[in-house]
């Protein structure tokens, strides 16, 4: 069946430092991608969707491109900030949604 | 104000009971689905409904019953409830075939079975 595999966390990294959270997906239909973000006491929400192959996503400073030939799309910010703490999951589908185990990302000022 | 709300927001329940859990969504979505999320899995599927019909069913147990007695409301009846059961449930609903397939969720329901 259809799946998702990512970075396993938790992760903690310094204000101003660069992320990259990898995920690799495995479907046999065309792929739907989205990075969902999730903040303490709330439900996971929509950061982006990955659009076409060799196309990027992006929001907030977060941005993935999806590479059909390593079946992956992984998540990159250039310089994180504290207000970016929070649990990252890579998601594949459409209503029915197949979510990756959540990469725990925690910013030191 | 939030746009899908789930209702306890804390349950704590004896194993061997029966619980409801409320969702009810004001975006004027069709599709509404539930979600589980347990300190030993990721997020997964349970169900997913359409115009209130019942359009995919992921859960193993029939102990798991959704209930939609409005578009808008989407409520999960949990019968003969063991500690297994213990989780976070999140109500979402979508717009499928409006060009933004986003699930907006819910703040969940943390459900403790003793």
């Amino acid at each position: 069946g259809d799946s998702v595999t990512q970075t396993k966390g938790p992760v903690t990294l310094s204000e101003g430092t660069s992320l990259t959270v990898n995920c690799s997906y495995e479907t046999k239909q065309y792929p739907t991608l989205f990075w969902y973000v999730q903040y303490p006491g709330e439900g996971p929400q929509l950061l982006f969707k990955v659009p076409k192959a060799n196309e990027k996503g992006s929001n907030r400073g977060f941005e993935a491109t999806y590479d059909k030939g390593t079946t992956s799309f992984h998540l990159q910010k250039a310089s994180v900030q504290e207000s970016d703490s929070a649990v990252y999951y890579c998601v594949l589908g459409q209503g029915k949604l197949i979510f990756g185990q959540g990469t725990k990302l925690s910013i030191k000022p | 104000d939030p746009k899908i709300i789930q209702k306890p927001k804390y349950l704590v329940a004896v194993t061997g009971s029966e619980k409801i859990l409320i969702c009810e969504q004001y975006l004027g979505h069709n599709a509404m689905y539930w979600y589980r999320q347990s300190a030993k899995k990721p997020l997964e599927f349970m169900f997913s409904y359409s115009y209130q019909k019942l359009m995919d069913n992921q859960t193993a147990s029939s102990r798991f019953q959704p209930q939609s007695s409005k578009k808008n409301h989407l409520d999960l009846q949990i019968t003969a409830l063991k500690p297994d059961d213990s989780a976070t449930y999140f109500c979402a609903s979508s717009q499928p075939g409006q060009g933004d397939e986003r699930l907006f969720f819910g703040h969940g329901t943390k459900l403790s079975v003793l």
